[in-house]
């Protein structure tokens, strides 16, 4: 039968520190990129976007970084909190401009755990 | 509260029976996306509307599926002849399209249906 589990990878930090999740993705031809937060049995929850004719893009407390070369795409957390434990998806849209914008791919997802 | 509103939250059914969900999206959105999303994995892309047209299904939407968006505003999701793979958490997000910015996806938080 299939296996039921979370092999997803974590990132275990003591709060006040900086998070960096990161993400690989797939398609050069994504043009629109964008961080969630899902907390267990929620909805994922709206952080950043960014386009991809920018490189950075900062809000409160986090910050996105795309680095089209290698297809990387980073979210910083600033003084980590108790609070944003949770999993981190990125995810990516081809042709955001058009027709198919909101069709996203998301990636597998990264457990984030902030100890007190 | 303003945001994605679902109905039910939970559904437990048996196999060979229909479901049917709903989803409110954020009240001046235009677009309303389905996604699915099973253990561990990130959210997959089902299908979306532009008001009641619905523009794109993906394959992973069977025959058993359908989704209407019949006045533009709230949406179905129907599963007819449930299979226990049809078990996942169904996920509703909104967004406005148009004009020179498009908002990003807002999720609800979900229907989970487990098919025994």
């Amino acid at each position: 039968g299939e296996s039921v589990g979370l092999h997803l990878p974590t990132l275990s930090v003591q709060e006040g520190d900086n998070s960096i999740i990161n993400c690989a993705y797939s398609n050069s031809a994504s043009d629109y990129f964008i961080w969630y937060k899902q907390e267990s049995g929620k909805g994922p929850q709206f952080i950043i976007d960014i386009r991809s004719n920018m490189d950075k893009r900062q809000g409160q407390r986090v910050t996105v970084l795309l680095n089209k070369t290698v297809k990387h795409l980073s979210l910083q957390i600033a003084a980590t909190q108790p609070g944003d434990s949770a999993v981190y998806f990125c995810a990516e849209n081809v042709n955001a401009g058009g027709t198919s914008y909101g069709k996203l791919t998301f990636g597998q997802g990264t457990i984030l755990t902030v100890h007190p | 509260d303003t945001g994605v509103s679902q109905d039910p939250r939970h559904k437990i059914t048996k196999r060979g029976q229909n479901v049917t969900f709903r989803c409110d999206p954020i009240s001046e959105h235009n677009r309303l996306y389905w996604y699915r999303q099973t253990l561990g994995q990130g959210p997959e892309f089902l299908t979306y509307f532009q008001n009641e047209a619905q523009l794109e299904k993906s394959r992973l939407l069977s025959d058993r599926f359908s989704a209407e968006r019949p006045k533009g505003s709230f949406s179905t999701l129907e599963i007819q002849r449930t299979e226990q793979g049809d078990s996942a958490m169904y996920l509703c997000a909104s967004s406005l399209v148009g004009g020179s910015y498009n908002s990003p996806l807002h999720f609800g938080n979900g229907t989970r249906l487990t098919v025994t």
